[in-house]
């Protein structure tokens, strides 16, 4: 099983609908992150939690709200959903702890392709 | 504050030569640096980190990439690539301390036959 699952995969909706996608992670660790990808901007960051308490604006958080509902548990909504919105969706997590191996290793979801029309 | 920049958007090759992926990062701070690679259809995943130590880090497919202050750099190099090895290549930086992560636009490298 994937440690970090994406919930829906695909998704096309039309403007002005409220979105939520959904970021589920099996690692235990206590950071997780959204970010949108698009063609020739790479990765920006949409949001961030530290932990369940935490929650951080990225540089694009505009537009976005997000809700850590656990700590395996990360959603991010798009309230009304407009064209520019379109781009691939990315949840990542990363562990806190330093003397892990992984320590500010971040893991991927797959991803939500999201379009608006 | 940190910025990451790739300069080279896409990056073809033919099989079996070599290639060098540029990143250059900007911090007033020390800095971990990371390359991540998204095939097709996926997500990202990591190739290979500086953290500390040896400026010099490798990947278990061939990948090394060398960290240099001085320069502000971490370039990704293979002395001969493969077709497999088509993605898109993503540097990052982490400003000591901070866990936020910067990515760079990335590079798209085309391994042709």
């Amino acid at each position: 099983d994937a440690d970090v699952t994406q919930t829906p995969r695909n998704r096309i909706t039309k403007t002005g609908k409220r979105i939520m996608l959904e970021c589920s992670q099996t690692k235990g660790h206590d950071r997780m992150y959204w970010y949108r990808q698009d063609p020739g901007l790479g990765l920006r960051l949409i949001y961030y939690s530290f932990d369940v308490k935490d929650i951080n604006k990225g540089e694009i958080s505009d537009g976005y709200s997000v809700s850590r509902q656990a700590q395996a548990k990360f959603s991010l909504s798009l309230e009304s959903a407009i064209p520019n919105q379109t781009a691939l969706y990315f949840c990542a997590t990363s562990d806190s702890v330093p003397t892990g191996n992984s320590y500010n290793e971040q893991f991927f979801g797959p991803g939500t392709r999201l379009t608006v029309l | 504050a940190q910025s990451v920049t790739q300069l080279d958007s896409q990056v073809p090759v033919f099989e079996e030569a070599p290639v060098e992926l540029r990143c250059n990062y900007s911090s007033s701070v020390s800095v971990y640096l990371f390359w991540y690679v998204q095939y097709p259809n996926q997500g990202l995943q990591l190739l290979l980190k500086y953290l500390s130590g040896s400026t010099l880090v490798k990947s278990i497919n061939g990948f090394e990439a060398e960290f240099n202050k001085s320069q502000t750099s971490f370039h990704l190099r293979k002395p001969s690539v493969h077709i497999s090895d088509t993605a898109e290549y993503f540097c990052a930086v982490i400003e000591g301390g901070y866990q936020k992560v910067t990515f760079g636009t990335g590079t798209k490298l085309q391994v042709i036959p």
